[in-house]
């Protein structure tokens, strides 16, 4: 079944301890993408990957990073997580670009306190 | 710089009732325009899209026109069900761009 998965689903941590959050996808797609989720707020880009080590900003990259060693995966890793980046993160996929149709991972909700 | 507005939700609506969701943007060209939709506990997916002027984006009994004389992209269901109830979200993405703009997102409630 073709997929974008993500783990964990939901994680508490504190305020200042690393954590990573794994995103993978076995559609042979080239290009993934970050996303966070707040009410009122929409959906907004933290990330993208056009390929294999070629990472770049999104709107709102602050406080966070990626990095893409194999096409499948696209780890996201807060190395120093705060409370304003409590958010619901999704990790999406697609062919070659942002403009074509985006397959999203389940979610994970992350609550820093 | 690119935008998308989508009216406020919620929206509650009884069962069979005529669903309009409005949309509209803002870009320079030609952006392709999207509605993706969020069930419960969901991850998006694509329900439609429309990537030039005057095309209609289809699927699941769900239609939305591309308007650029008055840059809109609204979302139309003539009988709405109650498994339709989810947030529905209208995005954008230009050509050569890498990422979609999206909106705010419009919560749907489909009451028996």
């Amino acid at each position: 079944e073709a997929q974008v998965t993500q783990n964990p689903r939901y994680l508490i941590t504190v305020t200042g301890k690393k954590l990573t959050v794994t995103c993978s996808q076995n559609m042979n797609h080239e290009y993934m993408s970050w996303y966070r989720q707040d009410p009122g707020l929409g959906l907004r880009q933290i990330y993208y990957s056009m390929n294999v080590e070629v990472t770049d900003k999104g709107d709102v990259p602050e406080g966070y990073k990626v990095s893409r060693k194999e096409k499948r995966n696209f780890p996201l890793i807060l190395e120093s997580p705060s409370p304003n980046q409590t958010s619901l993160y999704f990790c999406a996929s697609s062919l070659t670009g942002g403009r074509y149709e985006q397959y999203f991972g389940p979610g994970t909700r992350l609550t820093v306190t | 710089g690119d935008s998308v507005t989508q009216m406020e939700g919620p929206v509650t609506l009884s069962e069979e009732a005529f669903l309009t969701i409005n949309c509209t943007y803002t870009a320079t060209g030609y952006p392709s325009l999207f509605w993706y939709v969020q069930y419960p506990g969901e991850g998006l997916q694509l329900l439609l899209k429309a990537t030039k002027a005057d095309d209609k984006g289809s699927n699941k009994g769900f239609e939305a026109t591309y308007r650029k004389e008055t840059t809109s992209f609204h979302l139309e269901k003539g009988s709405v069900q109650v498994s339709d109830s989810a947030v529905y979200f209208c995005a954008l993405s230009k050509t050569g761009a890498n990422n979609l703009f999206f909106g705010t997102g419009t919560r749907l409630t489909v009451i028996p």
